[in-house]
C-alpha cells in the first residue's frame, strides 16, 4: 500500500540556519503531494503542495519539488525563524477511491534564537 | 469565510462507554473526512463522506461509524471505547467532488480525547 517516510526527528536549528526535512513516498500511482504544518495544541495546516512531477511547490519561504524519479519531496528553508518551530509532516493522496491522506510519523523542528 | 469547527475540543470517558464528535465543514466543501492522530504519530484515515455517503474507510474496526447531514456537517461515533481510543480525532473538510486526490483537506483543530 501506500506510504510515506520522513526524516526522524526531533530536529534543532539555530535562527537563520538553512533547513532540509526529507520525505520519500511508495505509490501505485502518481499522487499529490502535500507539506503540512502542525503547531502546538493546533489541527494541521496546508504548507504547501504538488500535484505532478518537477512541479514545485512554495509557501512562506519553504519549497519543495515533486520528484517522481526518486520518490521524494523534500522540505527545504533557506533560513528559519523560531516561529518555523513545529511539527511538519508529509503526506500524499493517491488516485482513485476515497480522497484520503496518507502522513508519514512527523518530524518535529525546534528553531533556537 | 467560516473554517472548518470541531466540538467538543477535548472530553474524558471510560473504557466501554460511547463518543459521538463533531464537525462542520469549511464553507462550500461536500466532503469530509476523519483522521485519528494518537500521541507522536502522524494522522491516520478513518472515513470520509461525500454527499451523506460513506466514500471510503481506512484500517479501523465497525466500532467506528459516522454520519454526514445535508449541509455537510459530520459527526464520528465510537462505540465500546478502549483505552487505546485515547488520540486527537481531526476533521478535514475539501471541495473535492469525491474524488479529487489533487484538492487540498482543510483541517479543524480537532478533539482530544482521553479514554480511562
Amino acid at each position: 500500500g501506500d506510504s510515506v517516510t520522513q526524516m526522524e526527528g526531533p530536529v534543532t536549528l539555530s535562527e537563520e540556519a538553512f533547513l532540509t526535512i526529507n520525505c520519500t513516498y511508495t505509490a501505485t500511482g502518481y499522487p499529490s503531494l502535500f507539506w503540512y504544518v502542525q503547531y502546538p495544541g493546533e489541527g494541521l495546516q496546508l504548507l504547501l503542495k504538488a500535484t505532478k512531477a518537477d512541479d514545485k511547490g512554495s509557501n512562506k519561504g519553504f519549497e519543495a519539488t515533486y520528484r517522481k524519479e526518486t520518490t521524494s519531496f523534500h522540505l527545504e528553508k533557506g533560513s528559519v525563524q523560531v516561529s518555523d518551530s513545529a511539527v511538519y509532516f508529509c503526506a500524499l493522496s493517491d488516485r482513485g477511491g476515497a480522497q484520503k491522506l496518507v502522513f508519514g510519523q512527523g518530524t518535529r523542528l525546534t528553531i533556537n534564537p | 469565510e467560516t473554517g472548518v469547527t470541531q466540538s467538543p475540543t477535548h472530553l474524558i470517558k471510560t473504557r466501554g462507554q460511547q463518543v459521538t464528535l463533531r464537525c462542520s465543514s469549511q464553507s462550500g466543501h461536500n466532503t469530509v473526512s476523519w483522521y485519528q492522530q494518537a500521541l507522536g504519530q502522524g494522522p491516520q484515515f478513518i472515513f470520509q463522506y461525500y454527499r451523506e455517503e460513506e466514500n471510503g474507510r481506512g484500517n479501523f474496526p465497525p466500532r467506528f461509524s459516522g454520519l454526514q447531514f445535508p449541509n455537510y456537517s459530520s459527526e464520528l461515533n465510537v462505540n465500546a471505547l478502549e483505552l487505546d481510543d485515547s488520540a486527537l480525532y481531526l476533521c478535514a473538510s475539501s471541495p473535492a467532488g469525491g474524488g479529487g486526490y489533487q484538492e487540498t483537506q482543510y483541517f479543524g483543530p480537532g478533539t482530544r480525547l482521553l479514554v480511562l
